[in-house]
């Protein structure tokens, strides 16, 4: 079945990075999507990488896909308190997406 | 480009009521899908349209229905609201039926007393 799986909490110091990481169960999706959530907003489309990707870089965010383990993560490079938000991963065999629960980032200043 | 719009931001209704909420997709988007972000239990999937069809339904029970319009909008009814039903209600679209990437609105929230 599908399910991903995601940590509810993480908390890092302004100007650290930050590493959320998924689990997915199904090694047929084709895409892996993060998305982020600002508190009483829709999500934003962050980054997303083809299954065939082993990794993907975006400015401050990097994001590796082990798809032997079905392991994804999303790297916050000098994470700002702009940052703070709820992230969720979401894969995509066919539509429509599962996401999992979504971490919650706190940036301490 | 406007990105996916939805109305109303929020919708207050009573028990036994029913709630019409509306999606806008990105313009270009044929797919419309909707989704439940209950407190505590995440995104569940509802509806999903495309071309004018509903393509699937999540596990919902059937007085969550919904159409979508010749110009690719898309309506959510929500009928005999029971309180479990407070939530925000997330629009999305994407370039068709074989295209994964989503793009969200901003969620209309709707609270039933």
């Amino acid at each position: 079945g599908e399910d991903v799986e995601q940590s509810l909490f993480l908390s890092v110091r302004e100007g650290d990075s930050s590493v959320i990481n998924c689990t997915y169960t199904d090694s047929s999706s084709t895409y892996l999507y993060w998305y982020k959530q600002e508190p009483g907003a829709g999500l934003q489309l962050l980054t997303y990488i083809f299954s065939n990707m082993d990794m993907k870089q975006d400015q401050r965010l990097t994001v590796l896909l082990n798809k032997k383990d079905k392991h994804l993560s999303l790297r916050i490079a000098d994470t700002q308190t702009g940052d703070s938000a709820i992230y969720f991963c979401a894969e995509s065999l066919n539509t429509p997406l599962v996401f999992g629960k979504g971490t919650r980032l706190s940036v301490i200043a | 480009e406007a990105g996916v719009t939805q109305s109303p931001t929020h919708l207050i209704k009573t028990r036994g009521q029913q709630a019409t909420l509306r999606c806008s997709p990105i313009s270009g988007h044929t797919s419309v899908y909707w989704y439940q972000q209950a407190l505590g239990l995440g995104l569940q999937f509802l509806l999903w349209y495309d071309e004018g069809e509903e393509r699937n339904r999540g596990n919902f029970p059937p007085r969550f229905s919904g159409r979508q319009f010749p110009n690719y909008s898309s309506e959510l009814n929500v009928n005999a609201l029971e309180l479990e039903d407070s939530a925000l209600y997330l629009c999305a679209s994407s370039l068709g039926a074989k295209a994964d990437t989503q793009y969200f609105g901003p969620g209309t929230r709707l609270t039933v007393l």
